[in-house]
C-alpha cells in the first residue's frame, strides 16, 4: 500500500549512544516532516524538508539533525541521545504547494526510549 | 501559549450516542485538519478543510472562519470510534508546509 514507512517501531537506548530514524514515502511527496510526541502535549516538528535537498528546522530541533537523501528518504539522527528525547516520532508527507493545501501522510511512530 | 485548543480533553460516551469535538484556535489559518490516532497506532488524517463542512460516513466536521472555530462530529457512535482525535491548522503566516496540532481528545465509545 502506498503511504509513509517508518523504520524501527520500537527502540532502546542507553544515554549517549547514537542512532538514525528512517522514513520513506512512496507518493512523489515533495515535503516531509519529523515530528515528536510526549504525553499532554500536541506533536511538535523537530525538522522539515520542503523539497529534496533543502531542510530546516521546526520548534524542537536541539539535538536532532536529518538528511533528505532523495524524494523518497527523510532520516532523523540522534548523535547523542538523551533521556529528554524518549518520545514517540512520527514522519509524514505531504504534496504542499505555494497558495494550495493537501493533506498529510504519517508513518505509523517509532517508540523511541533513552535510558 | 496553545494557538489551537481543543474540549473536552476526554470524553466517554455510550454506543450510538452523538458526539461533537470542538477546536478552537486564535490565528489565521489556511486549513484546518482532523486526524485520528488510534491507542498505540499510527495517525490518519480524517479531514482537511478550510471552509463550510465535509461529511464521509459517520463522521462530518464544519469551520466557521469568522469564529476560529471547528467540530468533529461522529453519529450513531461506536466502540471502533475510541480514539484520540487530534485538531491541527496550517497558517498563513507559514504558508502550507506546517502543522500545529492541538493535544488531541480522547472519545471513549462503551458498548
Amino acid at each position: 500500500n502506498a503511504g509513509v514507512t517508518q523504520t524501527p517501531k520500537f527502540q532502546v537506548l542507553k544515554t549517549g549512544q547514537s542512532m538514525t530514524l528512517q522514513c520513506a514515502q512512496d507518493m512523489n511527496h515533495n515535503s516531509m516532516y519529523w515530528y515528536r510526541q510526549d504525553p499532554g502535549m500536541g506533536l511538535r516538528l523537530i525538522y522539515y524538508s520542503a523539497s529534496e535537498g533543502t531542510t530546516d528546522k521546526g520548534e524542537v530541533p536541539n539535538g536532532y539533525n536529518v538528511s533528505r537523501l532523495n524524494k523518497r528518504e527523510f532520516s532523523l539522527r540522534l548523535e547523542s541521545a538523551a533521556p529528554s528525547q524518549t518520545s514517540v516520532y512520527f514522519c509524514a508527507s505531504s504534496e504542499a504547494r505555494t497558495g494550495r493545501n493537501y493533506g498529510y501522510t504519517f508513518g505509523s511512530g517509532t517508540r523511541l526510549t533513552v535510558v | 501559549k496553545n494557538e489551537v485548543e481543543q474540549s473536552p480533553q476526554n470524553l466517554t460516551a455510550q454506543e450510538g450516542e452523538f458526539i461533537t469535538i470542538n477546536c478552537s484556535y486564535s490565528v489565521g489559518i489556511s486549513a484546518l485538519h482532523w486526524l485520528q490516532q488510534h491507542p498505540g497506532g499510527g495517525i490518519v488524517s480524517l479531514f482537511m478543510l478550510s471552509s463550510g463542512k465535509k461529511k464521509h460516513g459517520r463522521l462530518i466536521a464544519t469551520i466557521n472562519i469568522q469564529e476560529k472555530h471547528s467540530s468533529l462530529h461522529i453519529t450513531a457512535s461506536h466502540p471502533r470510534d475510541s480514539a484520540v482525535y487530534i485538531c491541527a491548522f496550517t497558517s498563513l503566516d507559514f504558508g502550507n508546509e506546517k502543522l500545529t496540532f492541538g493535544t488531541g481528545t480522547r472519545l471513549t465509545i462503551i458498548p
